[in-house]
């Protein structure tokens, strides 16, 4: 089945502890992005990577890492997380750039206290 | 002003009506993606189109590229239809292609 996994779904964490919210697809895509989502400000584009080593930031890249080491993976790192980057986060692939259909992963719901 | 505008912001309807969300976008864009999201959060692609017109069941989106608006249609809707229905375009600039999203249509289909 083609999809987009996200892990951890639920994670709350301590101001400045780093965290990793993994991000993996089987379709063989090339490109792939991280976005936030937060109430009355919409979805909103973290970093994107056109492929592998390749990446690239989005509209609201600052407290955010990533890399793409291998096709399928594109982890996003919080090194020092802060209250603010509580949100929702959603990972999405496509073949080639997003003129093709997008997948979504399920999300992830973080809290920092 | 946002790149890309959607109306209404809420839609509560009676089972079986004809429903419409529109989309308006200010810039040039490569692709235009319908998105729903149903509690819970998951989101899935219903459409991406870059001209005309597109029909996948009680589903139809339509783009006009010149007037730079998009409609998401549904026919004879159902309570499971509610969710909320997401706009947002592709922009291909010279560092690469990112999306930009609407802030959402929260539609309720009554029984």
């Amino acid at each position: 089945e083609a999809q987009v996994t996200q892990n951890p779904r639920y994670l709350i964490t301590v101001t400045g502890k780093k965290l990793t919210v993994t991000c993996s697809q089987n379709m063989n895509h090339e490109y792939m992005s991280w976005y936030r989502q937060d109430p009355g400000l919409g979805l909103r584009q973290i970093y994107y990577s056109m492929n592998v080593e390749v990446t690239d930031k989005g509209d609201v890249p600052e407290g955010y890492k990533v890399s793409r080491k291998e096709k399928r993976n594109f982890p996003l790192i919080l090194e020092s997380p802060s209250p603010n980057q509580t949100s929702l986060y959603f990972c999405a692939s496509s073949a080639r750039t997003m003129n093709t259909e997008a997948f979504f992963g399920q999300g992830t719901r973080l809290t920092v206290v | 002003k946002n790149e890309v505008e959607q109306s209404p912001q809420n839609l509560t309807a009676q089972e079986g009506e004809f429903i419409t969300i529109n989309c308006s976008y200010s810039v040039g864009i490569s692709a235009l993606h319908w998105l729903q999201q149903h509690p819970g959060g998951g989101i899935v692609s219903l459409f991406m189109l870059s001209s005309g017109k597109k029909k996948h069941g009680r589903l139809i989106a339509t783009i006009n590229i010149q007037e730079k608006h998009s409609s998401l249609h549904i026919t004879a809707s159902h309570p499971r239809d509610s969710a909320v229905y997401i706009c947002a375009v592709s922009v291909f600039g010279a560092s690469g292609s990112r999306l930009t999203f609407g802030e959402g249509t929260q539609l309720t289909v009554n029984p």
